[in-house]
């Protein structure tokens, strides 16, 4: 079946630390993979989408993510995080363009 | 285009009775996703359309939801009887299968809360 795991509930960093986190993803060919960042109460915005081609792939808001096949993983990072990147983040994955299967989910706090 | 329009966006409705939500898509996208997300968990998907067929539903979808898409633009989602387990947010998105833009977009969601 396929599968999309975020393996941390919550995670909380200081404002300026770097951030990573992890998804990882189940398979038979290589999906299409997603960000997502929610806001309470609010819908998803797209960070960022890999499809095939560059593993290293640029988002908005400063973030990046990095594609490993070997690992079956799509971590999402930031250099440096800003006390507005607080927020819910979800890895998505999808087969063609059809449904997405969500991770549980990130909540990421960040302490000044 | 303002992207994927949901409303209403919040709806408090007492047990047991309909209540309708709907999705305007962005316009010149043909597949339409609804979603359920409830507290403290990813959206699951519901079923989604090509234009105006109705293409896959989840088991999740019980006998008392039913979805439409008369003309293959808007959507409508009704919930019939509706039950406390129903309270969540259900979110709207759409796509395009052409092109390599891949304009998988989600609306602000509407949230239901059933008392």
């Amino acid at each position: 079946a396929q599968s999309v795991t975020q393996p941390d509930i919550h995670i909380t960093v200081s404002e300026g630390a770097s951030l990573e986190l992890r998804c990882n993803y189940s398979y038979g060919a290589t999906p299409y993979l997603f960000w997502y960042v929610q806001s309470p109460g609010q819908g998803l915005q797209l960070l960022l989408k890999y499809f095939s081609g560059d593993t290293l792939v640029q988002g908005i808001k400063g973030f990046e993510a990095e594609f490993k096949r070997s690992q079956s993983s799509f971590n999402l990072r930031k250099p440096s995080v800003h006390w507005s990147d607080a927020a819910e983040y979800f890895c998505a994955g999808g087969v063609g363009n059809e449904k997405l299967t969500f991770g549980t989910g990130t909540r990421l706090t960040i302490i000044p | 285009d303002t992207g994927v329009s949901q409303n209403p966006r919040h709806k408090i409705t007492k047990r047991g009775q309909n209540v309708t939500f709907r999705c305007d898509p962005i316009s010149e996208h043909n597949r339409l996703y609804w979603y359920r997300q409830t507290l403290g968990q990813g959206p699951e998907f519901l079923t989604y359309f090509q234009n105006e067929a109705q293409l896959e539903k989840s088991r999740l979808l019980s006998d008392r939801f039913s979805a439409e898409r008369p003309k293959g633009s808007f959507s409508t989602l009704e919930i019939q009887r509706t039950e406390q387990g129903d309270s969540a947010m259900y979110l709207c998105a759409s796509s395009s299968i052409t092109g390599n833009s891949y304009g998988y977009t989600f609306g602000s969601g509407t949230r239901l809360t059933v008392v």
